[in-house]
């Protein structure tokens, strides 16, 4: 079956790095996304990685092992608005999502 | 540009009862997604349509149907609500699929509760 596994929750102290991971094993693959979704709110998109390597956006950043099934978003200064749940979703051969659950970070003061 | 708008934002069903989510979108994108989040879950896809005219099955359609018409909407039906459709709905589009880097914008989302 197609899975992907990401940590439930994690908490970080507001100004510091945090690196959420993601593992997959799916059929196929044709790109992973990490979304950023707060509290009571839609999911928006905050990165696409389908070769390997490191995608920087500002404070946040998006590693891909395809070999290692394997990727991981770096978020940097974390701020008090960075509290949210982030979604990683992988697109398989048949260009379907399948959507890790979620993990949500907590930035502490 | 409104994006997608997705109403009601929240609605109380009584067991049996039917009800029409609606979703429309302005950027005359493609693919349209119905997917539902259950707490501690990842999201679950219901049904999607890649244009006006066609639809497919998604992860988990049963009790729910659709249609697309138009580009622009795309209302999921519920018919005879269950207890286990107690949700959160999201509509999401996307300006095409088959190249694997288009991303999803979603509505604001519907609060379901069935009772």
């Amino acid at each position: 079956g197609q899975n992907i596994d990401q940590p439930t929750e994690m908490t970080a102290t507001e100004g510091a790095i945090v690196q959420i991971n993601c593992t997959y094993q799916t059929s196929g693959f044709n790109g992973l996304f990490w979304y950023q979704q707060h509290a009571g709110e839609a999911p928006t998109f905050l990165s696409y990685n389908v070769l390997d390597g490191l995608e920087e956006k500002g404070r946040f950043s998006s590693f891909l092992s395809r070999s290692k099934g394997y990727s991981y978003l770096l978020l940097k200064e974390l701020q008090m608005k960075d509290s949210a749940s982030y979604l990683c979703a992988v697109m398989d051969s048949n260009y379907q999502l399948i959507w890790g659950a979620g993990t949500k970070l907590i930035i502490k003061p | 540009n409104a994006g997608v708008t997705q109403t009601p934002k929240f609605r109380i069903l009584k067991i049996g009862q039917s009800m029409t989510l609606q979703c429309a979108q302005d950027m005359n994108h493609n693919y349209m997604y119905w997917y539902r989040q259950d707490p501690g879950m990842g999201l679950k896809l219901i049904y999607y349509s890649v244009g006006a005219g066609i639809t497919d099955k998604g992860e988990v359609p049963n009790g729910y149907n659709v249609s697309r018409s138009t580009t622009e909407d795309f209302p999921l039906r519920l018919e005879l609500a269950a207890p286990s459709q107690t949700s959160v709905y999201f509509c999401a589009s996307s300006p095409k699929s088959g190249t694997g880097d288009e991303k999803l914008f979603f509505g604001s989302g519907t609060q379901l509760s069935v009772l």
